[in-house]
């Protein structure tokens, strides 16, 4: 089954320090994987997509298929950037609508 | 541009009272819809999805119930809440496309059953 696993539930930093926010997945295919990210009192927004290969914020996320891994990563934390952050892997089965699975989340606390 | 609604933002109930939960989308047609449930601890959890009118899957066996009985109408019900059904639970329009897949969120509804 497709599972999402983050096992930190507050990650807390200083500002300035690198963060690493970790996700690991289970699908024994070619996963499509996503970092979603919900400010204080905002709804859940799309972060990045692993896709596109992009920089949003200066967070990056590289995809290791050997360790099944998908780790968001930031050089220099802000203060900011303290949210509550989810990986999420889309569902393989498009008959079923293209599920999202989500992770358990976790808090991202950046201290001045 | 495409716009998902939720209501209402918050809600006490007692148990064993009814529960319907409403969500639209605006912007599109047929629409991908979810109902997700969000418990400290266990992330987002699947609970129902919709590809089109008529059209509900459930993720997981529980007290609760979907329906869909308009092109960008979601509903969550319940005809007897459980104290276990207390939680935030969030509307999600996911639009799928081969580089594009996305998903909105409406504001959610924090449900607390006393």
């Amino acid at each position: 089954a497709q599972r999402v696993t983050q096992p930190e539930k507050l990650l807390s930093v200083f500002k300035g320090a690198p963060v690493e926010l970790k996700c690991n997945y289970s699908y024994s295919g070619s996963p499509e994987l996503f970092w979603y990210v919900q400010y204080s009192r905002q709804r859940l927004q799309l972060l990045l997509r692993h896709i596109s290969r992009e920089s949003i914020k200066g967070f990056t996320a590289d995809l290791n298929k050997g360790e099944t891994s998908f780790h968001l990563k930031k050089p220099f934390a802000q203060e900011e950037d303290s949210a509550m952050y989810y990986c999420a892997l889309r569902s393989p089965h498009y008959n079923q609508g293209g599920k999202l699975i989500f992770g358990q989340g976790t808090e991202l606390s950046v201290k001045p | 541009s495409q716009t998902i609604h939720q209501w209402p933002a918050t809600l006490v109930q007692p148990v064993g009272s009814p529960l319907s939960l409403e969500c639209t989308v605006e912007g599109t047609s047929n629409p991908n819809l979810y109902w997700y449930r969000q418990a400290a601890g266990r992330g987002l959890q699947l609970l129902f999805y919709s590809v089109g009118i008529g059209q509900i899957s459930s993720e997981v066996p529980q007290n609760l119930s979907a329906s869909r009985p308009q092109d960008r109408q979601f509903i969550l019900s319940s005809k007897k809440l459980l104290l276990s059904d207390s939680g935030f639970y969030l509307c999600a329009w996911i639009l799928l496309g081969r580089v594009n897949t996305e998903a909105f969120f409406g504001q959610g509804t924090r449900l607390t059953v006393v």
